[in-house]
């Protein structure tokens, strides 16, 4: 079965600290890794992705490691704010087919205090 | 950057009635859409597959007859929930693929009384 294993359930952070996001994959097929951001009521957003082909990623705060070896990456939030308090998702897009579903991790719920 | 409007946002409906989602891609054409659901605090689940111009893909446990799925156009897809009942009531999500990238509408909370 191919699934995407992502911990923690929930993160509480102090603002301008570091939140880390893990998750795990199965699947070494799996041929691409973004990161989405959902608030209450509203679609996930994407905020950032990588390839396995390459171990990190930076744009602006977010930061993706990638261990191919280990089969695990993460989403590193610099500087923390209360604006990022959100549900963060991992995600895995399917290899082969024509639809390349994106396989989805559990969710991790985030809070920033001020 | 590409947008996916999505619409209702929210709908409230009787037992027994139907009711249609739209998901439109704004600036680009997408062949392939996706519906998902999405109960509160849970992760995203793949309904279907919506693919312009043929049927949709339904995953597994997924009544094809009760969700109808539309893909009329490339920049349209619809989603009807028929005979809708009081277990219908969650938070559907669609979205467009352009190419590697995945971009979502924002979602339609339907309330079935």
């Amino acid at each position: 079965q191919q699934q995407v294993k992502q911990s923690p359930q929930s993160l509480i952070v102090q603002k301008g600290g570091i939140s880390i996001i893990n998750c795990a994959y199965e699947n070494t097929a799996f041929d691409y890794f973004p990161w989405y951001q959902q608030f209450p009521g509203k679609g996930p957003a994407l905020l950032i992705a990588i390839r396995p082909d390459v171990s990190e990623k930076k744009e602006g705060r977010f930061t993706i490691s990638f261990n191919k070896s280990a089969k695990q990456f993460s989403l590193h939030i610099m500087d923390s704010q209360p604006g990022d308090s959100a549900t963060y998702f991992c995600a895995a897009r399917q290899p082969s087919g024509s639809a390349r579903q994106l396989t989805f991790g559990s969710g991790t719920q985030l809070t920033v205090l001020p | 950057g590409a947008v996916v409007s999505q619409h209702p946002s929210r709908v409230i409906c009787k037992s027994g009635t139907s009711v249609k989602i739209e998901c439109r891609s704004l600036d680009f054409q997408a062949t392939t859409m996706f519906w998902y659901r999405q109960f509160p605090k849970q992760s995203l689940m793949l309904m279907a597959t919506s693919n312009e111009g043929s049927k949709a893909t339904y995953e597994q446990g997924v009544e094809k007859d009760k969700f109808l799925i539309n893909h009329a156009s490339l920049t349209l897809s619809t989603l009807t929930v028929t005979s809708a009942h009081p277990e219908d009531s969650s938070f559907y999500i669609c979205s467009a693929r352009l190419g590697e990238k995945l971009f979502f509408g924002s979602g339609t909370q339907l309330s079935v009384l």
